[in-house]
């Protein structure tokens, strides 16, 4: 079975600060991966996702996450945050079906 | 079209009350889900139907009967629920089922049972 360990559950952050938001699964397979977001009062939007290739991948508003695959970790990353990036982020793995982390709650303070 | 569209955003019931969620895509997609959310917690997968047969049911109480009438449609029946299952009911659909493709959401059904 396939699981999803987001660490931080709550990070606040001033604008302008860099986001690292850790991510790490267990599959003994081959996975996919997803960095979703869901801004408040809105539905779930994909930020990225990696399937194979370079392991460095970029995705909407300035975000991009690294999968490391020795590690099973797909840390997302931004270097510069906005107010509006405050949302909740969730990281998912899928190896058939999707399993998603807990979730991260972002604040940015403006 | 992008969108996923369900109805209604809001839905309260009794315990007794028979209703139905309704999910509709146009992005030609084959494959649609029903997710359940509840607050600050992650979506958990309920169904999965895969060219309109029900293909994953993550052993989801037959109290939630879902059904795919066609490609674009997906409808979760609710009958008989338990307090508990007040959450947020997203719907999601991806070009296939299978490991290689992002699922576009819809806004939820904010549910609650009385």
């Amino acid at each position: 079975a396939q699981s999803v360990s987001q660490h931080n559950h709550h990070v606040i952050l001033s604008e302008a600060a860099s986001l690292e938001l850790g991510c790490n699964y267990s599959y003994g397979g081959t996975v996919n991966l997803f960095w979703y977001v869901q801004y408040p009062g809105q539905h779930l939007q994909l930020l990225l996702k990696y399937f194979s290739g370079d392991p460095l991948v970029k995705g909407i508003k300035g975000f991009e996450a690294e999968f490391i695959k020795s590690k099973f970790s797909f840390n997302l990353r931004k270097p510069s945050v906005q107010w509006s990036d405050t949302a909740e982020y969730f990281c998912a793995v899928n190896a058939g079906k999707s399993t998603f982390g807990d979730g991260t709650t972002l604040t940015v303070k403006p | 079209d992008t969108e996923v569209t369900q109805t209604p955003k809001h839905l309260v019931m009794g315990m007794t009350n028979k209703k139905s969620l309704k999910c509709e895509q146009h992005m030609g997609h084959r494959a649609m889900y029903w997710y359940k959310q509840k607050a600050k917690k992650p979506p958990e997968l309920m169904f999965v139907y895969s060219y309109e047969k029900l293909s994953i049911n993550e052993s989801v109480p037959s109290r939630f009967s879902p059904e795919c009438p066609n490609s674009s449609l997906l409808n979760l029946h609710l009958h008989a629920l338990q307090p508990e299952d007040s959450a947020l009911y997203l719907c999601a659909s991806s070009p296939l089922a299978g490991a290689y493709n992002e699922q576009f959401f819809g806004p939820g059904t904010r549910l609650t049972v009385l």
